[in-house]
């Protein structure tokens, strides 16, 4: 079966230092893999989706980033944090076949 | 613009009481429509999905959603609420894009349920 893996599950970083977010997915092949954020009293807002091995689409302009290295990995990064960095960060997967998306258990990101 | 409404930013319900979630949507064609729960601190679970066919669907939890093209709208249901059905739900949408078809979601509905 698939399952999608995410972590840290928390993670308290000050201003200006790196982020690196991970997530993988196991049980398929060539799925699409989206990173949401979630702010704090705000819905899900959609920051980057990717259909391919290095291929990344990026939603809004931002201090983030995006990579896929691997069919099955998606990390998200920034080289220095803001305050508005902070939220619950939600990794997800589709098939590529079906509209099935699974969702990670997310990281919550304190930016201090 | 495409876009998700789910107009009630807070519901509260009695426990055992009936359940009825708002969701719109402003879309083109028919799209395809989900509804999520998320608990605090948790990520999301799928409660149910529309892709065609009957406009009734069930999903887990005892919810069930329907489907109003005319609408435009996509409600979801539970005959009885449970205490632990207190969460925030969010409905979704997947956009047809040439590329990642995405899936967008409302700014969800916070339900409290008293006991």
């Amino acid at each position: 079966s698939q399952t999608i893996h995410q972590w840290p599950a928390t993670l308290v970083q000050p201003v200006g230092s790196p982020l690196s977010l991970e997530c993988t997915v196991e049980g398929t092949s060539n799925p699409n893999l989206y990173w949401y954020r979630q702010a704090a009293g705000r819905g899900l807002q959609l920051l980057f989706y990717s259909v391919g091995i290095g291929q990344i689409s990026s939603e809004v302009p931002q201090n983030l980033s995006a990579s896929r290295p691997q069919d099955r990995q998606f990390i998200l990064s920034s080289k220095k944090l803001l305050l508005s960095d902070s939220g619950f960060y939600l990794c997800a997967w589709r098939d590529t076949y079906n509209y099935g998306y699974t969702f990670g258990s997310g990281t919550r990101l304190t930016v201090v | 613009a495409q876009s998700v409404t789910q107009p009630d930013i807070h519901i509260t319900v009695s426990e055992g009481a009936s359940l009825e979630l708002r969701c719109n949507y402003s879309y083109g064609a028919t799209p395809y429509l989900f509804w999520y729960v998320q608990s605090p601190g948790q990520g999301l679970q799928l409660l149910l999905k529309y892709f065609s066919g009957d406009t009734l669907v069930q999903g887990i939890k005892g919810f069930e959603a329907e489907f109003k093209r005319s609408q435009s709208s996509f409600k979801l249901r539970k005959p009885s609420v449970h205490w632990s059905d207190a969460a925030e739900y969010f409905c979704a949408v997947v956009i047809l894009t040439g590329g990642g078809n995405k899936l967008t979601f409302g700014t969800g509905t916070q339900l409290k349920v008293e006991l």
